[in-house]
């Protein structure tokens, strides 16, 4: 069975920094591009970035581009999101998806929260 | 950048309706478009993947068409469990993605 299970969000001050991470378990974790989705309070869905199963290929969302690293430890299963210079506007639920090679998201975690206030 | 965008934002229908959502995009995107349903409090679910290909497990009332810059979602006889927002997804410009504002679907 799939697993995605995000850790790693919280409260945090404008200015700041954080960094989400995401464990994968039940597939072969570096055979599969990974992304980042989040969801403001109320609001759709915005795509924030994503990786290529060897990092070759990154891209980020140009609301979080100089800011926000994608990375990936495939001996780990792991996906991370390193959040700098954090905004109010970044406050969201931050899902993790796996990519399922027809560039659609197939699997999701349940999300967690990151709060930007002071 | 390519932009997407839906309409209707929001419909109210019946069970057993037809109901059809549009997705458009600022520019040609041939076939790499996807559709999700997200209830709330749940994570989004992938219904349709390359503008018509049905995900497994996803029932066949749900039904996806279009290509280039307009597309379609449609289901054919609305179920209570459908009652959800959709939205669509490019993948066409990748590595870089977008979703669109997504479509409300509530019980009239």
């Amino acid at each position: 069975e799939v697993q995605l299970v995000e850790s790693g969000g919280g409260l945090v001050q404008p200015g700041r920094s954080l960094r989400l991470s995401c464990a994968a378990s039940g597939f072969t974790f570096d055979d599969y591009a990974m992304h980042w989705v989040r969801q403001a309070p109320g609001k759709g869905l915005e795509w924030v970035s994503g990786i290529s199963w060897n990092s070759g290929s990154i891209g980020y969302a140009d609301s979080v581009k100089g800011r926000f690293t994608i990375s990936r430890d495939n001996a780990k299963n792991s996906l991370y999101l390193q959040m700098n210079s954090l905004r109010a506007e970044d406050t969201a639920l931050y899902y993790c998806a796996k990519d399922m090679r027809q560039l659609a998201f197939d699997y999701w975690g349940q999300g967690t929260l990151v709060t930007v206030s002071s | 950048d390519i932009q997407m965008t839906q309409s209707p934002s929001s419909l109210s229908a019946s069970v057993g309706d037809r109901v059809t959502i549009t997705c458009r995009a600022s520019q040609s995107i041939s076939s790499y478009l996807n559709w999700y349903q997200q209830k709330p409090g749940k994570a989004p679910k992938l219904l349709i993947y390359a503008a018509s290909s049905l995900q497994s497990g996803v029932p066949s009332r749900f039904s996806g068409s279009g290509s280039g810059t307009d597309f379609t979602l449609t289901i054919s006889s609305l179920q209570p469990e459908d009652f959800a927002t959709y939205y669509c997804q490019q993948s066409y410009s990748t590595p870089v993605f977008t979703f669109g504002p997504g479509t409300k679907v509530d019980i009239k």
